[in-house]
């Protein structure tokens, strides 16, 4: 089944310590999403790519970047986890803009 | 005011009674629209999605939206202790750039 899938399902890191969290594709849709998601509280839209076009929200903090080095992956990288960092990670893709599909989301835990 | 706003809840149901969850939203040219329903720890998955005024049934569910008032619902009809969940309404908004979640309605079917 097409479907989008996030690497790892839980990751714990140390406060400091670089984390990558990856996001694949088979949906062969343009544009992917980054969302972080604290408990009780809304998706937040950290980035996204329109096809290659990057935008970052205005809020994103500089600790997290992203790539998309083709269609179908997309990593984000979180080059300084603080403890408020620690949430769920949700990829999603929608076709232009779109209903999104997510993936099962990447859980951070920062020690 | 937020962009999207709904009732955080906890809304109560019995069982086979019908759930009614509301949302507003501030961007009046906004033109689709969607549920999502969560389940705690996973992530969100589109349940409707809504672009013209009116209803919109599929099953259990039905979408309605209203642009002139600038609010969409969403009615569960049968309730069943599975409809247990955090329904978050999504908007896309006028420049059709992203698409932004409320926080949330969770909702408890008892038996």
């Amino acid at each position: 089944d097409a479907m989008v899938i996030q690497n790892p399902r839980y990751q714990v890191t140390q406060f400091g310590k670089p984390v990558t969290l990856s996001c694949s594709q088979t949906l062969n849709h343009n544009v992917m999403y980054w969302y972080q998601q604290k408990s009780s509280q809304a998706p937040k839209l950290l980035f996204h790519y329109y096809d290659k076009d990057f935008n970052n929200e205005a809020d994103t903090p500089d600790n997290f970047q992203s790539r998309r080095p083709n269609t179908s992956f997309c990593f984000l990288d979180i080059r300084s986890p603080g403890l408020g960092d620690a949430a769920m990670y949700l990829c999603a893709t929608s076709r232009a803009a779109g209903e999104l599909f997510f993936g099962e989301g990447s859980r951070l835990t920062v020690l | 005011q937020k962009e999207v706003e709904q009732n955080s809840g906890p809304l109560s149901v019995p069982e086979g009674a019908i759930a009614s969850l509301n949302c507003t939203y501030s961007d009046r040219g906004s033109q689709s629209f969607f549920w999502y329903r969560q389940y705690s720890g996973k992530s969100p998955e589109l349940i409707m999605s809504i672009y013209s005024n009116g209803d919109k049934e599929d099953g259990r569910f039905t979408a309605q939206l209203n642009k002139a008032s600038q609010y969409v619902s969403l009615l569960i009809r049968d309730s069943q202790p599975s409809d247990s969940a955090t329904y978050l309404c999504a908007v896309i908004n006028s420049s059709a750039s992203k698409i932004i979640f409320g926080s949330g309605t969770r909702l408890s079917i008892r038996p």
